[in-house]
């Protein structure tokens, strides 16, 4: 297993158009989280998915976004009518509930909303 | 509201001396705490953690000390080296699925 996969590396999309990025964690990985990062700041927390249960979100994530972790694998962030504001680093990372605070992160996906 | 607060954005050293990086936190509810390193263009890779049961960890170069009277954790990075260059976020678990809260970051630079 060779860590957390992030797809794509880098998006450059037009203001309105929708973008979908993908997230493959470490396979034994039962939690999955997304964060955003901004320039000059530190990630903030989007939301996670235990399993295929998304269980929390925060209040960054607006009705635009929307996550998915069919059959707890993979995750898929897509933002619709992106806007300028979106754009950002998008971070993905997995953990084993039973081993706490043991967080992987990937490389992200940098989105220039244009 | 910033729960976890690193007042100091960058941070110029000279190689072979002392980095210390500082964060401050107003959660009292956090026990314990990580440090993350970040190149750019790469996610941030986990560096160091302390357990608020205790007030230093040690690994190799790395140690960092917790203050919990005074909401405070600091870095140190001895002897620092070029390739230490990069943005350093302290972070804490809570709240929802241990999600963590992260600084603002601190960009490190060593210079030979």
């Amino acid at each position: 297993d060779t860590g957390v996969s992030q797809d794509p590396r880098h998006k450059i999309t037009k203001r309105g158009q929708n973008v979908t990025f993908r997230c493959d964690p470490i396979s034994e990985h039962n939690r999955l989280y997304w964060y955003r990062q901004t320039l000059g700041q530190g990630p903030e927390f989007l939301t996670y998915f235990q399993n295929e249960a998304q269980l929390e979100k925060s209040r960054l994530l607006s009705d635009r976004f929307s996550a998915e972790r069919p059959k707890g694998s993979f995750s898929t962030l897509e933002i619709q009518r992106t806007e300028q504001g979106d754009s950002a680093m998008y971070l993905c990372a997995s953990s084993f509930l039973q081993a706490n605070y043991g967080y992987t992160f990937g490389s992200g996906t940098r989105l220039t909303v244009v | 509201d910033q729960q976890v607060k690193q007042n100091s954005p960058s941070l110029s050293v000279q190689e072979g001396r002392i980095s210390i990086l500082n964060c401050d936190y107003t959660n009292s509810m956090f026990d314990y705490f990580l440090w993350y390193k970040k190149y750019p263009a790469e996610g941030p890779t986990f560096l160091i953690s302390i357990s608020s049961i205790k007030d230093k960890n040690e690994d190799g170069r790395f140690t960092v000390f917790l203050n919990k009277s005074a909401k405070h954790l600091s870095l140190h990075i001895v002897p620092s080296q070029p390739g230490d260059s990069a943005v350093y976020f302290c972070a804490a678990p809570g709240g929802a699925g241990n999600m963590l809260t992260f600084g603002g970051g601190t960009r490190l630079m060593v210079k030979p």
